[in-house]
């Protein structure tokens, strides 16, 4: 059965300090990895997509890269800004179906 | 500026009652999803369609649940009877799949559901 585990379920920094978000996942055909942010009271935001082993992307104070099993979202130096829960979505070929782990929650003080 | 509608945005009823929560995906999307989120389970996938058809609802109750695309601009999601442990948001999220180079889901603002 297709699974998505995000760690830590919370997670508070300090402005500056960096730090990494992780998820592993077991899905059966995978067709990308999907990182979104989600706001307090608003619907999740596209961030990066990621297909295969060794794949990085980057925006601004994100970096997301893939393994087989799992995947890293890599904050530097972040800002209170970036105070938001952040989720992972695998989605499978054949059908698209695409589900999501539980969310890390960022608080990022000043 | 394209985005999915969803509404109610609110939506407060007494269990037992039928709730209809309805999505307007963005114009030429051919996938919609329905997702729930609480704070314990968190994002639950419960239904999704491509180009209108069913392709996978396991994610929801058979008995109360239901879930329909009339037409390429509306999805439905509908509980009856309603009860407490479906206080929930429901997210509806559109997308093209497969097209688009990053495969991302649009999502709507979601309608927050009390029962009680």
């Amino acid at each position: 059965e297709d699974q998505v585990t995000q760690s830590p379920e919370a997670l508070r920094l300090q402005e500056g300090e960096s730090s990494s978000l992780n998820c592993s996942y077991t899905v059966s055909g995978l067709r990308g990895l999907f990182w979104y942010r989600q706001d307090p009271g608003k619907g999740p935001e596209f961030l990066f997509t990621l297909y295969s082993a060794g794949e990085e992307k980057e925006k601004e104070r994100l970096k997301a890269t893939l393994t087989k099993k799992e995947s890293f979202l890599h904050i530097t130096a972040p800002k209170p800004e970036d105070s938001a829960t952040y989720l992972c979505a695998v989605q499978r070929t054949g059908g698209f179906k695409t589900i999501f782990g539980a969310g890390t929650r960022l608080f990022v003080k000043a | 500026d394209a985005r999915v509608t969803q509404t109610p945005r609110h939506k407060v009823t007494e269990m037992g009652q039928e709730v209809t929560m309805r999505c307007q995906p963005i114009l030429g999307h051919n996938t919609v999803f329905w997702y729930r989120q609480t704070m314990m389970q968190g994002l639950e996938l419960l239904a999704y369609f491509r180009n209108r058809a069913p392709l996978d609802d396991s994610g929801m109750p058979k008995d109360r649940f239901s879930a329909e695309m009339p037409d390429a601009t509306l999805a439905t999601l509908k509980i009856q009877p309603s009860e407490p442990r479906d206080s929930a948001v429901y997210f509806c999220a559109s997308g093209l799949v497969p097209g688009t180079v990053t495969g991302e889901l649009f999502f709507g603002e979601g309608s927050r559901l009390t029962v009680l």
